[in-house]
């Protein structure tokens, strides 16, 4: 089975632009949930997609959006990018609300 | 709030070394508790969980057990090997009824382990 997967692996953004980050989920899992990685910190969880509804959201601005398609693929998207998103950012999924998590490698967020 | 704490790194041992990776938590409830790894370059990795307190994880020689009278959560693993060098994660997470909810990081230990 193939397992989680994001894509670009790396970007580099201006600030104040707005950038799109995709994520397939693994086969068969119906829950997606992002994760933003600042250098030398752990996870912060942003929101979680369960069957294409938002379940779940962290302490991040409206400006973190996103989308869970019915294959269970997702997307984040950020607007009016800032410095200070310049991050990992890590998509996982898992079956169920209550199951445990697959993450991606991520994709690395540059915003000069 | 619920939240996990973890030793400051990074942690330096030499090879078949013992280690300790110290974590606690603070919880409003009884969360299932995990450790994840990250080497260089890659996302997240399950090392091991538990769900309940006394509940015992293990997984490639790393062991940790579930202490709900002190809150902790701490990861050890008897002889360490060079391949081990890398970030780990202490994380908390609610099931069930509330798992709507996400994994809550600690800020990772860097372990670096030399021949």
């Amino acid at each position: 089975e193939t397992g989680v997967t994001q894509s670009p692996t790396h970007l580099i953004k201006t600030r104040g632009q707005q950038v799109t980050l995709r994520c397939s989920s693994q086969s068969g899992h119906n829950t997606v949930s992002w994760y933003q990685q600042a250098l030398g910190q752990g996870p912060q969880f942003i929101f979680q997609y369960y069957r294409e509804e938002e379940n779940g959201r962290g302490n991040f601005p409206p400006r973190f959006s996103g989308l869970q398609f019915p294959n269970y693929s997702s997307e984040l998207n950020v607007n009016a990018l800032e410095l200070d998103d310049s991050a990992l950012y890590l998509c996982a999924s898992s079956l169920g609300q209550g199951s445990g998590y697959t993450f991606g490698s991520g994709t690395r967020l540059t915003v000069v | 709030g619920n939240s996990v704490t973890q030793m400051e790194g990074p942690v330096t041992l030499s090879e078949e070394a013992f280690l300790t990776i110290n974590c606690t938590y603070t919880a409003t409830g009884y969360p299932s508790l995990f450790w994840y790894v990250q080497y260089p370059g890659e996302g997240l990795q399950l090392l091991l969980k538990a769900t309940k307190a006394d509940d015992k994880g293990s997984n490639k020689g790393f062991e940790a057990t579930y202490r709900k009278e002190t809150t902790s959560f701490h990861l050890e693993k008897g002889s360490v090997q060079v391949s081990d060098s890398a970030v780990y994660f202490c994380a908390l997470r609610f099931m069930g009824e509330q798992a709507g909810t996400a994994l809550i990081f600690g800020k990772g230990t860097t372990l670096s382990v030399s021949s």
